[in-house]
């Protein structure tokens, strides 16, 4: 168990509909990321936010956004959601701003029908 | 462009046996390499790093070997157990992108009894 907590565990919606998903990093844990892992490709970093300032960004569209809050708990909005969305998201914690050992949330799977 | 690739999707390796898992990269600016298992149904967990001013650290049952002049990196498991079939995932991080990881698309380690 990494304490990174994600919430649900699968998602199943239609296109055109918003969904969000939620991480809770380890505790003491400053930053958060969040990543994408598409059938049978790699984790695609989407973006990182570090004690509630977005630090960085990565592949995430313009359709997807997120927001870290005080209590360091972290949420992924994905609207306008297309079949290509489908995809297992991934959050992640490390207790400092720099991105080396990240420990790994059980993921969220997205269906998108 | 793939800046981290992991040519093979798959090894099967006997029991008790050495796996080796290869990692190859592009950007010469990567200092930091780190390697991540993954079982089904569970976000990534991280096994080992190295940094770019080494060329070999070991943990255990598992070395990870660095050539920097080829650009690509190793992951040595010694001898191999069933508990070892896993995803092994490649990433690799620049100092000047304040360490965001890339990824490889990992290596499906299978460990035969």
């Amino acid at each position: 168990d990494s304490g990174v907590t994600q919430t649900p565990k699968h998602l199943i919606t239609a296109t055109g509909q918003r969904v969000t998903l939620r991480c809770s990093p380890r505790s003491g844990d400053l930053s958060v990321y969040w990543y994408q892992q598409s059938l049978d490709q790699g984790l695609q970093f989407l973006i990182q936010y570090y004690n509630g300032e977005e630090r960085a960004k990565g592949n995430i569209l313009e359709r997807f956004s997120a927001q870290q809050f005080p209590d360091l708990h972290s949420e992924l909005n994905l609207s306008s959601l297309e079949l290509g969305d489908s995809a297992l998201y991934f959050c992640a914690s490390s207790e400092g701003e720099a991105y080396n050992e990240q420990f790994f949330g059980p993921g969220t799977r997205l269906t998108v029908l | 462009d793939q800046q981290v690739k992991q040519n093979s999707p798959s090894l099967s390796v006997q029991e008790g046996r050495i796996s080796i898992l290869n990692c190859d990269y592009t950007n010469s600016m990567f200092d930091y390499f780190l390697w991540y298992k993954k079982y089904p149904a569970e976000g990534p967990t991280f096994l080992i790093s190295i940094s770019s001013i080494k060329d070999k650290n070991e943990d255990g049952r598992f070395t990870v070997f660095l050539n920097k002049s080829a650009k690509h990196l190793s992951l040595h498991i010694v001898p191999s157990q069933p508990g070892d079939s896993a995803v092994y995932f490649c990433a690799a991080s620049a100092r000047r992108s304040n360490y965001q990881l890339i990824w490889g698309a990992g290596t499906k380690l299978i460990i035969k009894p």
